[in-house]
């Protein structure tokens, strides 16, 4: 059974500090996903890796794909109360049904 | 707005009933799935379509569970004589195959059986 584990479970910051996510497995995913979810609402799509080593930015989220595509990271620099919410890691394995494999979340906090 | 949506966005229902939920997916994509999530959870798997055709079925779809996508386009999910453990949120994502990996969702629908 493919599982992704994320760490830390919960973080809670000041506004402008940095953090890193991150999302582990022993297994080998053919691309990663980055969701943002917001309570009562569904997952919003904000980054796909899917090259080992592959770095992509958007604006002050920094995300990264292992080289052995087993793992990623997400780093915020200057952490915004707007960032606040739960990060969710997905995978998907290349099969033919292309479901994906959610890890539990990091729920994030930044107070102003 | 041409995202996927899902009707309705709240249901509270007792215990026994039968409830039923719609998705709009986007309208190119052949592709839809439905995920549930619980409290503290992401997302899990319960069965996908590709067109009309149901593809593949979770193990956490008990018999009570049934879904649809008659002509391709929305889908429903009807649950059978409800149970407290039903509650979550049930949501559905779509996409086009060979354009890409990227699985869009809906805001989902909260149900809770009391």
């Amino acid at each position: 059974t493919q599982l992704l584990e994320q760490s830390p479970q919960f973080l809670s910051i000041q506004e402008g500090e940095n953090l890193t996510v991150y999302c582990n497995s022993s297994s080998v995913f053919s691309s990663l996903q980055w969701y943002r979810q917001e309570p009562g609402e569904g997952p919003v799509l904000l980054v796909t890796v899917v090259t080992g080593g592959e770095v992509k930015k958007l604006k002050r989220l920094t995300f990264q794909f292992g080289d052995a595509r087993k793992d990623s990271s997400l780093h915020i620099t200057a952490a915004q109360p707007g960032d606040t919410g739960l990060y969710l890691c997905a995978g998907d394995n290349g099969g033919s049904q292309g479901n994906l494999i959610f890890g539990k979340g990091t729920k994030l906090s930044v107070k102003p | 707005d041409t995202g996927v949506s899902q009707d309705p966005r709240h249901k509270i229902t007792k215990r026994g009933q039968n409830v039923t939920f719609r998705c709009d997916p986007i309208s190119e994509h052949n592709r839809l799935y439905w995920y549930r999530q619980t409290l503290g959870q992401g997302p899990e798997f319960l069965t996908y379509f590709q067109n009309e055709a149901q593809l593949e079925k979770s193990r956490l779809l008990s018999d009570r569970f049934s879904a649809e996508r008659p002509k391709g386009s929305f889908s429903t999910l009807e649950i059978q004589r409800t149970e407290q453990g039903d509650s979550a949120m049930y949501l559905c994502a779509s996409i086009t195959t060979g354009t890409g990996v990227e699985q869009y969702f809906g805001p989902g629908t909260r149900l809770t059986v009391t």
